[in-house]
């Protein structure tokens, strides 16, 4: 079954220092997302991203959050200067909805990058 | 504001157990709900539910979803062990995902 992938699993960094999450969404899909989810919290949107832009991002995705699709493969999220507020599991997702169509599938998860902010 | 309300928060039972969750939401641009089961990590997807009245069934699993109303259930009959887990219901409202808290549910022999 395919997967998305995200490295790594687990990443401790030092607040004001700059972290990049990566993801491996599913090779067909069309559409990418970046969810975090802090301990205890409920899942919330961050960003998502279609044909190369962002199509909408959330109040929490502010001017130090970037992503990007460098190479057709790889979607990362950069985070310019880390506040402990930070550390929560990051998760990436894809999907392969088009605007006028819907599949069975829903959207993938990829298993989180846990970010602790110390 | 787009909102997804799970009840109960938490919910314990003993195996062979039949438990409903619940989810109601107010959203607009509503396309489409899902559920997902929450274990360790990632949420993994059970179902997507887009029609009201129409079941959609994996093994133990159901959910039936209600778009006059506003809500959607989750069935598990005959609870395992295994079911343990953190149930998320989620809307995506064409440009997101808009998640509950989460149903955590414990099962014990």
């Amino acid at each position: 079954e395919p997967e998305v992938t995200q490295t790594p699993s687990h990443q401790v960094t030092q607040m004001g220092q700059e972290v990049i999450l990566r993801c491996v969404p599913i090779s067909n899909h069309l559409y990418f997302y970046w969810y975090r989810q802090i301990l205890g919290q409920k899942v919330e949107f961050l960003v998502s991203f279609y044909n190369n832009e962002i199509s909408e991002k959330s109040e929490i995705f502010d001017d130090q959050f970037s992503v990007e699709r460098p190479d057709g493969s790889n979607f990362t999220l950069k985070i310019r200067s880390t506040k402990l507020e930070d550390s929560a599991m990051y998760f990436c997702a894809s999907s392969e909805f088009l605007p006028q169509a819907l599949t069975n599938y829903g959207y993938t998860f990829g298993s989180g990058t846990r970010l602790t902010v110390v | 504001e787009d909102k997804v309300v799970q009840s109960p928060l938490s919910l314990v039972v003993h195996e062979g157990d039949t438990v409903t969750l619940n989810c109601s939401y107010e959203v607009t641009n509503f396309r489409s709900l899902l559920w997902y089961k929450q274990e360790k990590k990632a949420p993994t997807f059970l179902f997507m539910l887009t029609s009201s009245g129409i079941e959609k069934k994996s093994g133990r699993l159901s959910s039936i979803l209600d778009k006059k109303e506003l809500f959607s259930i989750l069935n598990i009959t005959a609870t395992q062990t295994g079911d343990s887990a953190v149930y998320l219901c989620a809307v995506d409202n064409t440009d997101k995902l808009i998640f509950g808290t989460g149903t955590r549910l414990q099962v014990f022999p």
